[in-house]
């Protein structure tokens, strides 16, 4: 499959505990996008890595963290979980994001329910 | 700040019935606008944006800037259009979208 990737598919976890959501963009692309989907919320942006650095973040909270790795896979780290900490993290991916372009197609990964209890 | 309205939360039609999917933003500038869809247990796809201004699966989109409205429209309805609807809203210089909180749209044969 060489489209988005995302583990794991489901996580059930404690509150107070520590998750960590990997990515893996698709073939080609350089920026990656992660989006939380709540029921109360809808889809909101987290934040955004290009080749490597941030680029741009969104509603993302200070226990929440991402870093894209050399090989341009991304990881979100989820700490002090809650129970409002529950949803679905999608990833994405385009070809660029760089300032100056017009937005790219962002193509999505399955997502992963997290499901803090 | 931006935002996506969707006002319809489910739109349900009949096979062959005209479809209209309500998306309304608020962005002082020049925004770019995306229709998102995710059928069953597919992931969510683009399904088109307003600089391309092609029809895509029947279904077109403009952007009216003067009532800051980018609905979706089809002629008629087909069943395996059912699916979740997402407008979404990016600013030149950022691919960040924001999304609205989404229309689920069901075509009854």
């Amino acid at each position: 499959d060489s489209g988005v990737t995302q583990t794991p598919k489901h996580l059930i976890t404690a509150t107070g505990q520590r998750v960590t959501l990997r990515c893996s963009p698709r073939s080609g692309d350089l920026s990656v996008y992660w989006y939380q989907q709540s029921l109360d919320q809808g889809l909101q942006f987290l934040i955004q890595y290009y080749n490597g650095e941030e680029r741009a973040k969104g509603n993302i909270l200070e226990r929440f963290s991402a870093q894209q790795f050399p090989d341009l896979h991304s990881e979100l780290n989820l700490s002090s979980l809650e129970l409002g900490d529950s949803a679905l993290y999608f990833c994405a991916s385009s070809v660029s994001g760089l300032a100056g372009e017009l937005p790219n197609e962002q193509y999505f990964g399955p997502g992963t329910r997290l499901t803090v209890t | 700040a931006q935002r996506v309205t969707q006002p319809e939360k489910l739109l349900s039609v009949f096979k062959g019935a005209p479809v209209e999917l309500k998306c309304n933003y608020s962005y002082s500038g020049s925004p770019e606008l995306f229709w998102y869809v995710q059928y069953s247990r597919q992931r969510l796809q683009l399904l088109l944006r307003h600089i391309s201004r092609e029809s895509i699966k029947g279904f077109t989109a403009d952007l009216n800037k003067g009532e800051t409205s980018f609905h979706l429209k089809k002629p008629f309805a087909q069943e395996e259009d059912s699916a979740m609807y997402y407008c979404a809203l990016s600013r030149f210089n950022t691919d960040k979208l924001i999304f609205g909180t989404g229309t689920r749209l069901q075509v009854f044969p």
